[in-house]
């Protein structure tokens, strides 16, 4: 089993510029999770899917993020425009069913200049 | 709504000896999960254990073993025969149980320096 698998590890992009991060998740998982970590807020809950259809987009931080989950194998989260504030390690996690940990992915990390 | 307090930003121990770091929690609920992750200087977030709130005994895998009072609302994770890759930053969660709910709330983080 590969794990959880993000694309790109690493990104620097332009203010205003679009941005997609990618994520294939593990095999049988039925959840999937978009976290964000940086010094200030720590690690913060963006928005998660049960069976491809998202459950709790409640941490989305405004209308410039976007994600989805065309089907059980990929989903995509965007950022556009991205800003500076945008900064930050975003990670993808999946898991087998309710009450089991998480396996993440080992992350992008997102510098907008 | 449920939070995640770890009230030690960082520690330090040394190698072969045993640590524990605190968590406490606020919650309303009676039937949760509660996890330990670490996070490596290589960024990856790996689960180190997992407790199930109704099992009155404590979670234990190889070195790492937990000290969970639900009614104290603490969740503490020590760390025997500390070694060099245990360096890492710690963090507590809590996930909620049944329906569909499967968020996980994590605390702050504590930065463990294992010294040789």
């Amino acid at each position: 089993d590969a794990g959880v698998i993000q694309s790109p590890r690493h990104e620097v992009t332009e203010m205003g510029q679009e941005v997609t991060l990618r994520c294939k998740p593990i095999s049988g998982h039925d959840y999937l999770f978009w976290y964000r970590q940086t010094m200030m807020r720590g690690l913060e809950l963006l928005i998660y899917f049960n069976n491809n259809v998202p459950i709790d987009d409640s941490g989305m931080p405004e209308d410039r993020f976007s994600a989805k989950m065309p089907n059980a194998s990929f989903s995509t989260l965007k950022i556009q425009p991205s800003e500076p504030r945008d900064s930050a390690v975003y990670f993808c996690a999946s898991s087998l069913a309710a009450g089991y940990g998480y396996t993440f992915g080992s992350g992008t990390r997102l510098t907008v200049v | 709504a449920q939070t995640v307090t770890q009230s030690q930003p960082e520690m330090s121990v040394q190698e072969a000896e045993t640590v524990t770091l605190s968590c406490t929690y606020d919650t309303s609920e009676n039937n949760y999960y509660l996890f330990w992750y670490k996070q490596p200087p290589s960024r990856q977030m790996i689960l180190v254990i997992r407790q199930e709130a109704y099992k009155q005994q404590n979670a234990t895998e190889n070195r790492f073993s937990v000290n969970f009072q639900k009614a104290a609302k603490s969740f503490s994770l020590k760390i025997s025969d500390s070694q060099l890759g245990d360096t890492a930053m710690y963090f507590c969660a809590f996930m909620k149980h049944g329906g569909a709910t499967n968020k996980l709330i994590f605390g702050t983080g504590t930065l463990l320096a294992v010294q040789p």
